[in-house]
């Protein structure tokens, strides 16, 4: 079974300043992970996915995510945050299939001028 | 923490049947659902929004009359896919948000749906 946790319902960051939403999953498989962000009465985008190879993923929007698998996570960050990054923040898992997707409550970003 | 249950997680049909696939607000009351597809590779594609008691809003390209989308209390969302054919075959998952100041978003776990 998969599940997802995220920490932080909210979170605020100055404009400019490290963006990090955390992620933690657990799976009794090898996962496939990956975030979207909703922007307001939009529906969910893609931001990066991880599946195999290399543990440091790169997305939209200059975020990136590392796979730590000893640490069961895969937090999102982003060197500086734009005004245009508030949104909210999902981060899911699946068994590898891609089907059964797992999503966590979500982390809602604001930016403050 | 808030559950969503969707059913079922795996569908087979042949083509021209319809399959309903439902989605529960397990402990609380959802006045609005969502149901996203998702085809292999891609993101998930926002469908619809269904409201309790109304009609759906549909998102431009997807047939109304294709995918029929019932809200008819504040737990239960279902959608139905009519008259199903093989490209139709796709990853269905449904969200509900949580009335309130925080208004979260859950999420089930998804329907593959397979018309052969």
């Amino acid at each position: 079974a998969q599940s997802v946790t995220q920490l932080g319902s909210h979170v605020s960051v100055s404009e400019g300043a490290l963006v990090l939403l955390r992620c933690n999953y657990s799976s009794s498989v090898p996962p496939y992970l990956f975030w979207y962000v909703q922007y307001p009465n939009q529906g969910l985008q893609l931001l990066l996915k991880y599946t195999t190879g290399a543990t440091l993923v790169k997305g939209i929007n200059g975020f990136e995510a590392e796979f730590k698998k000893s640490e069961t996570s895969f937090h999102l960050t982003k060197p500086s945050a734009h005004m245009s990054d508030a949104a909210e923040y999902f981060c899911a898992v699946s068994a590898g299939n891609g089907n059964q997707f797992y999503f966590g409550t979500g982390t809602s970003l604001t930016v403050i001028p | 923490g808030a559950v969503v249950s969707q059913h079922p997680s795996w569908v087979i049909c042949k083509s021209g049947t319809s399959v309903k696939i439902e989605c529960r607000s397990l402990d609380f009351q959802a006045t609005t659902m969502f149901w996203y597809r998702q085809f292999p590779k891609q993101s998930l594609m926002l469908m619809a929004t269904s409201n309790e008691g109304s009609k759906a809003t549909y998102e431009q390209g997807v047939e109304k009359d294709k995918f029929l989308i019932n809200h008819a209390s504040l737990t239960l969302s279902t959608l139905t896919v009519t008259s199903a054919h093989p490209e139709d075959s796709s990853f269905y998952i449904c969200s509900a948000r949580e009335p309130g100041a925080n208004e979260k978003l859950f999420f089930g776990s998804g329907t593959q749906l397979s018309v052969l």
